[in-house]
Formats: C-alpha cells, structure tokens, sequence
C-alpha cells in the first residue's frame, strides 16, 4: 500500500525559501501511471493545489504562486521535493502531498500533512 | 477554473439525506472529484469521475453531474459523516477545488 510522509522545517523566516519534502513507500515515482503534487490549506480555509512532478514529464505549477514555486524529483530515495522562495505569512499553512493516478483521475493518496509557519 | 460550492454551510440530522452542489465557471465534462475531510486530517477520495466510487467508500455517497453542475449526495447520514466536504475539478491546469462545504450535526 502507497503510503506518502511529508518532512521539513515546522518555521520559516519570511523572505527565505520553503523547501519540503515528500517520502513515498510501497510505490514508485517513476510509473507513468502516477502524478505526485503539493497541495496546501491555510487554517481554516481551503484547499489550494501548488503543483505536481511527473517523471515522465515536465512540471506544472499554480501561476498564483508567480514563479515562486518549483518542484523536483529523486528518484534514487523515491522523493519528490518543494521549493517555494520568499515566503511571507501568507504562506503560512498546512502542505500535503498527495498522489493522482490516471485509473482514478483524482487524489487518491494524501500524506498526512506538515504545518509550515512563516515568521520571523 | 472556478468552482463554487453551496451551501457554505449545513445543518442536518442523522439519517437526513443530503446533496451538495458544485459548480464550475465553464465546462469540465466529468473530470470532478469529491473529498470528505475531518478536522486535523488530511481530505478523503469518495467519487471521482464525477459520478465513480472508491472502493471502500460507502454506499450512501454518490455523485452526478456533467458539464458545469455537480452533486454529491448522502442518502442517509450517519455520526461519522459530518465533515468538510471540497469537489476538484482536473479538467485543466492549474486544478482547482471549490471553497468547501462544511456539514454540521443539527
């Protein structure tokens, strides 16, 4: 069973970069079947997809996010990472990764989810 | 593409049936999913496709719609239902969800 655990810093400063980080076990990021994302949700609001990495593909990325937002691939620790720079509390929130799968069509994976805090 | 969810907010009662709507600003076929989640937890897959189940999800939830109206309906609620409720559409980039709707215990 795929299972997905975030890790990364709990604070980030603002101006600096947010970087996270995605685990997955009992699958591959490789299969062509699979999209990985970053989803985030502030508190008490809603859900707001950040973008995916595909292996066999380029990445796609939110343009409210303005070409802050970059996310990549190791496939050597079966990872897939977030990078988004000059943060400010507005992105402060709750990050999931999540797994969308061509069979479904939708996220049918989350990881549990990592609280980030923007503050100085 | 924009997706408005309605009611914001609901009030029922344990075996009360239910029906949430989505809708979206142009059309998305049925590339539509619904998601269950609960306070502290990460969101659910029950329905993708617009109107398919995810194995293991009860049969109380089913989904309908195409184009830009969407419902979810729950026919007879029970304790553990009562949850924020967001639809998602991957007709095309960047995907969206709706704002949510939050079910609450009358």
């Amino acid at each position: 069973q795929v299972q997905l655990q975030e890790s990364g810093p709990g604070l980030v400063k603002p101006s600096q970069t947010l970087s996270l980080t995605c685990t997955v076990s009992g699958g591959s990021i490789t299969s062509g079947y699979f999209y990985w994302s970053w989803i985030r949700q502030p508190a008490g609001k809603g859900l707001e997809w950040i973008g995916r990495f595909y292996a066999s593909g380029s990445p796609y990325y939110n343009p409210s996010l303005r070409g802050r937002v970059s996310i990549s691939g190791d496939t050597s620790k079966n990872q897939f990472s977030l990078n988004l720079t000059s943060v400010t509390a507005a992105d402060t929130a709750v990050y999931y990764c999540a797994r969308r799968t061509d069979v479904h069509d939708a996220f049918d994976v989350w990881g549990h989810g990592t609280m980030v805090t923007v503050s100085s | 593409i924009q997706l408005t969810q309605s009611p914001s907010s609901l009030s029922a009662s344990v075996g009360d049936r239910v029906t949430l709507t989505c809708r979206a600003s142009q059309g998305i076929s049925s590339s539509l999913a619904w998601y269950q989640q609960k306070p502290g937890k990460a969101p659910k897959l029950l329905i993708y496709d617009a109107s398919s189940s995810i194995s293991g999800v009860p049969s109380r939830f089913s989904g309908s719609g195409s184009g830009t109206d969407f419902t979810l309906t729950i026919s007879s609620l029970q304790p553990e239902d009562f949850a924020t409720y967001y639809c998602q559409q991957f007709n095309s980039y960047p995907i969206t969800f709706g704002q949510g709707t939050r079910l609450e215990i009358k």
